[in-house]
């Protein structure tokens, strides 16, 4: 079982769409939760830290929930430009992060 | 204001003839790793360094090397390279005064082998 998990989709939404991603983490002992994104041939990129009270960034939200060790993206109001991967990240108490192989989102007009 | 640089953006190599790609970060931070990203997968760490100090993943090969002469450059040496070896390497940086940080990517070199 991989440490980390995502449905790798693609997920097809039209603009103005709501969409949610969810990831399983399997070390109970993680302490550092991300969203990063990755774009087509491209480094990933930080979208977001997620903390255990939830955070939202504008059009995006984070939540944690450590009893059920998941981790989720939800993105308001879709545009083209959200197109991308979205990789799910998670550390442990070293200098390492552990990566899902990313969700792809397909934003249509 | 590019904070994580790598050079080249793209390599060719032949089969077996070594290569080196660099790179060099602007911000000062004490942890710099390197990672192999081959098509829809997550990117894979080779080794990081915290500071002078090495840290090598079990399961990373041989061939692959790496130098940190400075805080500020890390180069990765493949020494022999294969088919096999053909993706996308990502250099990524983080302070490293607390564990599990954010890291920053630089936007990697895409390698070729022929």
């Amino acid at each position: 079982r991989k440490e980390v998990e995502q449905d790798p989709g693609p997920f097809n939404v039209p603009e103005g769409a709501t969409v949610a991603f969810n990831c399983t983490y399997s070390n109970s002992a993680s302490q550092s939760f991300f969203w990063y994104r990755q774009d087509c041939r491209k480094e990933p990129k930080l979208l977001m830290s997620v903390y255990s009270s939830g955070n939202e960034d504008g059009r995006f939200t984070a939540q944690l929930n450590r009893a059920s060790q998941y981790i989720s993206l939800l993105i308001r109001d879709s545009k083209l430009s959200d197109s991308a991967t979205y990789l799910c990240v998670v550390g442990r108490n070293t200098d390492k992060l552990i990566f899902g192989t990313g969700t792809r989102l397909q934003v249509f007009p | 204001d590019a904070m994580v640089i790598q050079n080249p953006r793209y390599q060719v190599t032949q089969f077996g003839k070594p290569v080196t790609l660099s790179c060099s970060q602007t911000l000062n931070h004490n942890v710099m790793y390197w990672y192999q990203q081959k098509s829809s997968q997550a990117p894979k760490l080779l080794f990081h360094y915290y500071d002078k100090d090495f840290n090598n993943e079990a399961d990373t090969p041989d061939n692959f090397q790496s130098r940190r002469p400075n805080t500020s450059f890390c180069f990765l040496d493949i020494r022999s390279p294969g088919l096999g070896d053909a993706a996308m390497y990502l250099c990524a940086t983080s302070r490293g005064d607390r564990e599990a940080d954010t890291q920053y990517f630089g936007p990697g070199t895409r390698l070729t082998v022929l």
